[in-house]
């Protein structure tokens, strides 16, 4: 398996509060993404990343924030956890744009 | 724009017998097509892949796929099912020339009785 792992795994929080998730590779991958992963709705993604500090929207970005200050790591911000936030969200990486992604093991959240 | 298409939300197999999962997507550009699978409480992990080299394409655990660029169809099958193939399948499109953003098929779960 791809060197991925995501922080905290399970989180239960209230609604208001912020939320950092963390994604960590050992793979000095260029790009990393954040995905949520809702029934009926597969993957979507909320912002990906093409090198330390240069990210980029996703398809439902409302509402997050992004940030990778390391190669190896890419951090997930809710500034302000509504209950339409709760989700399972993956991290994945990959070399290069549109090749092979490597998915962490995810995170389940739910907020109150 | 690029969309992915999985035709079944749900599809039961016995043990034994032939799987097929659909996926059609819509593309202007010469895609990538991606499959991959899901287990319960479990991350992503690549099926198989196209990259415009051959057309049938084959991957890990017995499963193949076809592109058929006439039929925007890129379809998912193994010749007899096992009870460990039980899980979520997503079919996956990258445009190349493109934005390169993957865009991700609703998914099919995959039943098999014994």
């Amino acid at each position: 398996d791809a060197g991925i792992t995501q922080s905290p795994r399970h989180k239960v929080t209230e609604t208001g509060t912020p939320v950092t998730l963390r994604c960590h590779q050992t793979e000095n991958h260029r790009y990393m993404y954040w995905y949520r992963q809702d029934p009926g709705h597969g993957l979507r993604l909320i912002h990906y990343s093409y090198g330390v500090k240069d990210t980029d929207k996703g398809e439902v970005s409302d509402g997050y924030s992004v940030s990778r200050s390391k190669t190896e790591d890419f951090l997930l911000t809710l500034e302000s956890a509504t209950s339409s936030q709760t989700s399972v969200y993956f991290c994945a990486i990959s070399q290069n744009m549109g090749e092979t992604q490597y998915f962490g093991p995810g995170t389940r959240l739910l907020v109150l | 724009a690029q969309s992915v298409t999985q035709l079944d939300s749900h599809v039961s197999v016995s043990e034994g017998t032939p799987v097929l999962l659909r996926c059609n997507y819509s593309s202007s550009y010469s895609p990538s097509l991606f499959w991959y699978v899901q287990h319960p409480n479990k991350g992503l992990q690549l099926l198989l892949k196209y990259t415009s080299a051959a057309t049938l394409v084959k991957g890990i655990n017995g499963f193949e796929a076809e592109f058929k660029k006439s039929e925007t169809s890129f379809h998912l099958t193994k010749p007899s099912a096992h009870m460990s193939d039980a899980a979520e399948y997503f079919c996956v499109v990258i445009l190349s020339g493109g934005s390169y953003i993957p865009t991700f098929g609703r998914g099919t779960s995959l039943i098999v009785h014994p």
